[in-house]
């Protein structure tokens, strides 16, 4: 079945950076986007950025950018996500989530996500 | 930059209709996804481009789009439905916006 299976939880200090998996699983990988969303203690969704694993092309949320980075690999058919200088502010469940066929010309909703990883930043 | 706006709870008795609102300038204009999260699960799409329904997201789930509200209706509304829902646009075709959220209570 269609799956999204991520890292396991993560604990850091502020300053430090974090990379978290996401690997992809029954479908063919490099033809969606995946996206990544993060949600706070007790707070909403926070889109991040996202990336067509099939050219490699990234596009990432302002308040993210300079912070964020996304790879992939698609011989493993996973994604990365790697967000540095770490602050308290930072600590949320990170979510990778399926989003639409690549060429597609109407963006589309996200329809599989990943089980979240907690990662948690603190002295 | 673009906002979406959610009334922070919603209460409905078992077996009435619930209705979650969600505002943006334009929004009618735009496509509208919902979401389910239930506490300490992933999120779960219920709706996309505003009305349509995935596989396996019962009958009473729907939704509308238009003038500035985007609006997901529960039919019938069952105590498994008491989660917290999420609506979502684009702002342009490239970035990706989150409403805040509404906290359903079946009571």
């Amino acid at each position: 079945q269609v799956q999204l299976v991520q890292s396991g939880a993560e604990a850091k200090k502020p300053g430090a950076s974090v990379k978290v998996s996401c690997k992809a699983s029954g479908y063919t990988f490099i033809n969606y986007y995946m996206h990544w969303v993060r949600q706070a203690p007790g707070e909403g969704l926070q889109w991040m950025g996202n990336i067509n694993p099939g050219g490699g092309s990234t596009t990432y949320a302002q308040k993210f950018q300079g912070r964020v980075t996304l790879a992939w690999d698609t011989s493993t058919s996973t994604v990365y996500m790697e967000l540095s200088s770490l602050r308290s502010e930072d600590t949320a469940v990170y979510y990778c989530t399926r989003g639409s066929l690549v060429g597609n010309t109407t963006p589309d909703a996200f329809d599989i996500w990943g089980q979240g990883t907690l990662v948690t930043v603190s002295s | 930059s673009y906002e979406l706006t959610q009334p922070p709870s919603v209460s409905v008795s078992p077996g009435q209709t619930a209705s979650v609102a969600c505002s943006g300038h334009r929004l009618g204009d735009k496509y509208t996804s919902w979401y389910q999260q239930k506490p300490g699960q992933s999120p779960v799409l219920v709706i996309y481009q505003d009305s349509k329904r995935p596989s396996g997201i019962p009958e009473r789930f729907s939704g509308s789009n238009s003038g500035n509200t985007a609006t997901l209706t529960i039919s019938g509304t069952q105590a498994m439905d008491e989660a917290d829902y999420f609506c979502q646009t684009w702002d342009s075709s490239t970035s990706v916006v989150f409403g805040g959220g509404t906290k359903l209570t079946v009571l």
